[in-house]
């Protein structure tokens, strides 16, 4: 099992450019999460999907923030236009059900966001 | 207020020490527990869910308590390579809520 694979590892990018970070879930999980991580915040909840719809993106920043999954195997947050306060850890995590069991969620590795 | 609240640390403690981290959640509706570790720059990983009756799993040891609204993890006999960031996660329906994590620094 391949895990999530999140893409880019590491993305800088000047202020008021559009940046997009990519997610693999795992294979048949039906729950897709992206999280934010900072040290005065530590991980926020951004938005989550089930089964490629999203369910709640109370958590999305703004309106510079927007997230899809067009099918079960990819996602994408992008942030368009990027502001150096979006610097951050960016996870992707996946779970078979809502998470609720044994199991927990899977995170990515992460994107890890520099914007200058 | 959070819905999870923890000791930021650091807990420093030598090797083979036992060490504990308590962890509140204000939501009573609560449904799951967990405990996640973080290495320094790395993801999150499921260390071991938290069930009602108390678990164990070699020498770490996870405890409920609904009534004060805790969950506790205990480490026992610390190495080195538990260093690391413990994380206390709940659940309520659909979404998991972090806390901001303990950190443990096992010293020689």
């Amino acid at each position: 099992d391949a895990g999530v694979i999140q893409s880019p590892r590491h993305e800088v990018t000047e202020m008021g450019q559009e940046v997009t970070l990519r997610c693999k879930p795992i294979s048949g999980h039906d729950y897709l999460f992206w999280y934010r991580q900072t040290m005065m915040r530590g991980l926020e909840l951004l938005i989550y999907f089930n089964n490629n719809v999203p369910i709640d993106d109370s958590g999305m920043p703004e309106d510079r923030f927007s997230a899809k999954m067009p099918n079960a195997s990819f996602s994408t947050l992008k942030i368009q236009p990027s502001e150096p306060r979006d610097s951050a850890v960016y996870f992707c995590a996946s779970s078979l059900g809502q998470g609720a069991g044994s199991y927990g969620y899977t995170f990515g590795s992460g994107t890890r966001l520099t914007v200058v | 207020r959070k819905e999870v609240e923890q000791d930021p640390g650091p807990f420093n403690v030598p090797e083979g020490a036992t060490v504990a981290f308590n962890c509140t959640y204000s939501n009573s509706a609560s449904q799951s527990f967990f405990w996640y570790r973080q290495d320094c720059r790395k993801e999150p990983k499921l260390l071991m869910s938290v069930y009602s009756s108390g678990n164990e799993d070699g020498r770490f040891t996870a405890q409920l308590n609904r009534a004060s609204q805790y969950i506790s993890l205990l480490i026992r006999d610390s190495k080195l390579s538990d260093s690391a960031t413990y994380l206390c996660v709940n659940s309520n329906f659909n979404k998991f809520y972090f806390g901001s994590g303990t950190k443990l620094n096992v010293k020689p």
